[in-house]
Protein backbone atom coordinates (compact mmCIF):
# COMPACT_ATOMS: atom_id res chain seq x y z
CA UNK A 1 0.00 0.00 0.00
CA UNK A 2 1.22 3.10 -1.00
CA UNK A 3 2.02 5.70 2.14
CA UNK A 4 0.07 8.42 0.53
CA UNK A 5 -3.00 7.95 -2.30
CA UNK A 6 -4.87 9.70 -4.06
CA UNK A 7 -7.43 9.54 -7.42
CA UNK A 8 -5.59 10.56 -10.14
CA UNK A 9 -8.54 11.87 -11.68
CA UNK A 10 -8.84 13.80 -13.53
CA UNK A 11 -12.11 15.56 -11.96
CA UNK A 12 -14.19 17.61 -14.66
CA UNK A 13 -16.96 19.84 -13.01
CA UNK A 14 -18.55 22.73 -13.95
CA UNK A 15 -17.70 26.36 -13.22
CA UNK A 16 -19.78 27.06 -10.32
CA UNK A 17 -19.92 23.52 -8.92
CA UNK A 18 -18.87 22.01 -5.58
CA UNK A 19 -16.20 19.10 -5.66
CA UNK A 20 -14.31 17.51 -3.38
CA UNK A 21 -11.56 15.17 -3.20
CA UNK A 22 -9.83 12.58 -0.70
CA UNK A 23 -6.64 11.77 0.40
CA UNK A 24 -5.53 8.37 2.42
CA UNK A 25 -2.25 7.88 4.24
CA UNK A 26 -1.12 4.64 5.79
CA UNK A 27 0.83 5.95 8.67
CA UNK A 28 -0.70 6.53 11.83
CA UNK A 29 1.85 8.12 13.56
CA UNK A 30 1.73 11.25 10.59
CA UNK A 31 1.37 14.30 12.32
CA UNK A 32 0.88 17.28 10.00
CA UNK A 33 -1.16 17.01 6.56
CA UNK A 34 -1.07 20.18 3.71
CA UNK A 35 -2.69 20.51 0.26
CA UNK A 36 -0.75 22.03 -2.24
CA UNK A 37 -1.87 23.64 -5.68
CA UNK A 38 0.34 22.52 -8.66
CA UNK A 39 0.05 24.10 -12.08
CA UNK A 40 1.26 22.06 -15.53
CA UNK A 41 5.32 21.90 -15.18
CA UNK A 42 5.23 24.82 -12.37
CA UNK A 43 5.91 24.50 -8.56
CA UNK A 44 3.81 23.38 -5.87
CA UNK A 45 2.10 26.49 -4.12
CA UNK A 46 0.46 25.74 -0.38
CA UNK A 47 -2.96 25.74 -0.59
CA UNK A 48 -3.84 25.20 3.28
CA UNK A 49 -3.01 23.39 6.21
CA UNK A 50 -5.48 20.21 7.48
CA UNK A 51 -6.38 20.14 11.10
CA UNK A 52 -8.82 17.96 12.53
CA UNK A 53 -10.79 20.44 13.36
CA UNK A 54 -11.35 21.33 10.12
CA UNK A 55 -9.90 24.38 8.17
CA UNK A 56 -11.55 26.98 6.23
CA UNK A 57 -10.61 29.62 3.45
CA UNK A 58 -12.56 31.07 1.74
CA UNK A 59 -14.27 28.49 -1.26
CA UNK A 60 -11.92 25.69 0.39
CA UNK A 61 -12.47 23.56 3.14
CA UNK A 62 -9.93 21.14 4.35
CA UNK A 63 -10.93 18.54 6.85
CA UNK A 64 -8.91 15.47 8.65
CA UNK A 65 -10.36 12.37 9.55
CA UNK A 66 -7.63 10.46 11.37
CA UNK A 67 -9.84 7.49 12.29
CA UNK A 68 -9.89 6.62 8.88
CA UNK A 69 -6.58 7.36 7.48
CA UNK A 70 -7.83 10.32 5.19
CA UNK A 71 -8.11 14.29 4.39
CA UNK A 72 -9.97 15.73 2.12
CA UNK A 73 -9.77 18.78 0.04
CA UNK A 74 -13.38 20.61 -0.43
CA UNK A 75 -14.04 23.72 -3.37
CA UNK A 76 -17.20 25.35 -3.54
CA UNK A 77 -18.52 27.41 -6.60
CA UNK A 78 -15.53 26.30 -8.20
CA UNK A 79 -13.72 28.62 -11.10
CA UNK A 80 -11.68 28.24 -14.35
CA UNK A 81 -8.89 29.03 -12.22
CA UNK A 82 -9.07 26.46 -9.94
CA UNK A 83 -7.88 24.00 -12.75
CA UNK A 84 -4.92 22.00 -11.54
CA UNK A 85 -3.34 19.84 -10.02
CA UNK A 86 -3.98 19.35 -5.80
CA UNK A 87 -1.55 17.51 -3.97
CA UNK A 88 -1.67 16.27 -0.44
CA UNK A 89 1.38 16.12 2.03
CA UNK A 90 2.05 14.16 4.89
CA UNK A 91 4.57 14.28 7.36
CA UNK A 92 5.72 11.75 9.52
CA UNK A 93 9.58 10.97 10.91
CA UNK A 94 9.21 13.75 14.01
CA UNK A 95 8.70 16.47 10.97
CA UNK A 96 11.94 15.08 8.86
CA UNK A 97 9.35 13.26 6.11
CA UNK A 98 7.16 14.71 4.17
CA UNK A 99 5.63 12.69 1.38
CA UNK A 100 3.52 14.15 -1.71
CA UNK A 101 0.23 12.07 -2.64
CA UNK A 102 0.31 11.62 -6.74
CA UNK A 103 -1.90 14.65 -6.97
CA UNK A 104 -5.75 14.79 -8.35
CA UNK A 105 -6.31 17.22 -12.01
CA UNK A 106 -8.96 19.40 -11.60
CA UNK A 107 -10.65 20.54 -14.94
CA UNK A 108 -12.98 23.26 -14.34
CA UNK A 109 -15.28 23.89 -17.75
CA UNK A 110 -17.66 26.81 -18.60
CA UNK B 1 7.24 35.48 2.32
CA UNK B 2 9.72 33.23 1.74
CA UNK B 3 11.30 33.06 -1.66
CA UNK B 4 13.47 30.25 -3.00
CA UNK B 5 15.08 30.49 -6.44
CA UNK B 6 16.09 27.75 -8.83
CA UNK B 7 17.74 27.91 -12.25
CA UNK B 8 18.12 27.36 -14.94
CA UNK B 9 14.59 26.83 -15.50
CA UNK B 10 15.22 24.69 -18.47
CA UNK B 11 18.29 23.08 -19.75
CA UNK B 12 18.22 20.82 -23.33
CA UNK B 13 21.63 18.83 -23.04
CA UNK B 14 23.05 16.15 -25.53
CA UNK B 15 23.81 12.71 -23.42
CA UNK B 16 27.00 12.23 -21.68
CA UNK B 17 27.19 15.96 -20.60
CA UNK B 18 26.94 16.99 -16.97
CA UNK B 19 24.09 19.94 -16.31
CA UNK B 20 24.39 21.56 -12.46
CA UNK B 21 20.87 22.88 -10.91
CA UNK B 22 21.07 25.51 -8.30
CA UNK B 23 18.60 26.72 -5.59
CA UNK B 24 19.00 29.61 -3.49
CA UNK B 25 16.65 30.65 -0.51
CA UNK B 26 16.78 34.44 -0.91
CA UNK B 27 15.58 36.00 2.15
CA UNK B 28 16.39 33.28 4.65
CA UNK B 29 18.91 30.57 5.73
CA UNK B 30 18.43 27.22 4.66
CA UNK B 31 19.91 24.67 6.79
CA UNK B 32 17.97 21.75 5.18
CA UNK B 33 16.70 21.85 1.26
CA UNK B 34 14.95 19.17 -0.92
CA UNK B 35 15.70 17.67 -3.90
CA UNK B 36 12.61 16.32 -5.77
CA UNK B 37 11.98 14.77 -9.75
CA UNK B 38 8.55 14.80 -11.02
CA UNK B 39 7.93 12.66 -14.18
CA UNK B 40 5.06 13.44 -16.22
CA UNK B 41 1.91 12.69 -14.57
CA UNK B 42 3.18 11.78 -11.12
CA UNK B 43 4.13 12.87 -7.73
CA UNK B 44 6.97 14.68 -6.46
CA UNK B 45 9.43 11.91 -5.77
CA UNK B 46 11.94 12.78 -2.91
CA UNK B 47 15.52 12.42 -3.67
CA UNK B 48 17.99 13.48 -1.09
CA UNK B 49 17.66 16.03 1.09
CA UNK B 50 20.65 18.82 1.40
CA UNK B 51 21.57 19.42 4.80
CA UNK B 52 24.37 22.55 4.47
CA UNK B 53 27.95 21.56 5.93
CA UNK B 54 27.23 17.53 5.56
CA UNK B 55 26.66 15.04 3.30
CA UNK B 56 23.11 14.93 1.76
CA UNK B 57 20.88 11.54 2.46
CA UNK B 58 20.13 9.97 -0.52
CA UNK B 59 16.91 8.16 -0.89
CA UNK B 60 16.37 4.97 -1.44
CA UNK B 61 16.98 4.07 -5.62
CA UNK B 62 18.90 7.25 -6.28
CA UNK B 63 22.60 6.85 -7.21
CA UNK B 64 24.59 9.77 -5.28
CA UNK B 65 27.36 9.33 -7.63
CA UNK B 66 25.14 10.34 -10.43
CA UNK B 67 23.08 13.22 -8.29
CA UNK B 68 26.02 15.26 -6.72
CA UNK B 69 24.21 17.30 -4.04
CA UNK B 70 26.43 20.38 -2.76
CA UNK B 71 24.88 22.31 0.32
CA UNK B 72 28.00 24.95 0.76
CA UNK B 73 25.98 27.39 2.71
CA UNK B 74 22.82 28.54 4.13
CA UNK B 75 21.76 30.03 1.06
CA UNK B 76 22.75 27.67 -1.62
CA UNK B 77 22.44 24.30 -2.65
CA UNK B 78 23.13 22.60 -5.77
CA UNK B 79 22.21 19.35 -7.76
CA UNK B 80 24.67 17.95 -10.28
CA UNK B 81 23.33 15.56 -12.70
CA UNK B 82 26.24 13.78 -13.98
CA UNK B 83 26.78 12.02 -17.08
CA UNK B 84 22.77 13.03 -17.98
CA UNK B 85 21.33 10.32 -20.53
CA UNK B 86 17.28 10.90 -21.53
CA UNK B 87 16.15 8.44 -18.94
CA UNK B 88 17.01 11.47 -16.18
CA UNK B 89 14.97 13.96 -18.43
CA UNK B 90 12.60 15.43 -15.90
CA UNK B 91 11.28 18.24 -13.87
CA UNK B 92 13.44 18.66 -11.09
CA UNK B 93 12.08 21.01 -7.80
CA UNK B 94 14.36 22.09 -5.04
CA UNK B 95 12.63 23.22 -1.42
CA UNK B 96 13.70 24.83 1.53
CA UNK B 97 12.31 24.86 5.07
CA UNK B 98 12.77 28.03 7.07
CA UNK B 99 13.79 27.38 10.66
CA UNK B 100 12.25 24.78 12.51
CA UNK B 101 8.69 24.93 10.46
CA UNK B 102 6.75 22.05 7.93
CA UNK B 103 5.90 24.39 5.08
CA UNK B 104 8.07 23.84 2.14
CA UNK B 105 9.04 26.69 0.01
CA UNK B 106 9.47 25.66 -3.63
CA UNK B 107 11.96 26.74 -6.29
CA UNK B 108 10.84 27.18 -9.72
CA UNK B 109 11.50 24.08 -11.14
CA UNK B 110 14.09 23.40 -13.62
CA UNK B 111 13.31 20.53 -16.96
CA UNK B 112 16.04 18.54 -17.96
CA UNK B 113 15.47 17.50 -21.69
CA UNK B 114 18.19 15.12 -22.36
CA UNK B 115 18.87 13.94 -26.27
Amino acid sequence: RKEVEQDPGPFNVPEGATVAFNCTYSNSASQSFFWYRQDCRKEPKLLMSVYSSGNEDGRFTAQLNRASQYISLLIRDSKLSDSATYLCVVVTGGGNKLTFGTGTQLKVEL
Amino acid sequence: GAVVSQHPSWVICKSGTSVKIECRSLDFQATTMFWYRQFPKQSLMLMATSNEGSKATYEQGVEKDKFLINHASLTLSTLTVTSAHPEDSSFYICSARRGSTEKLFFGSGTQLSVL
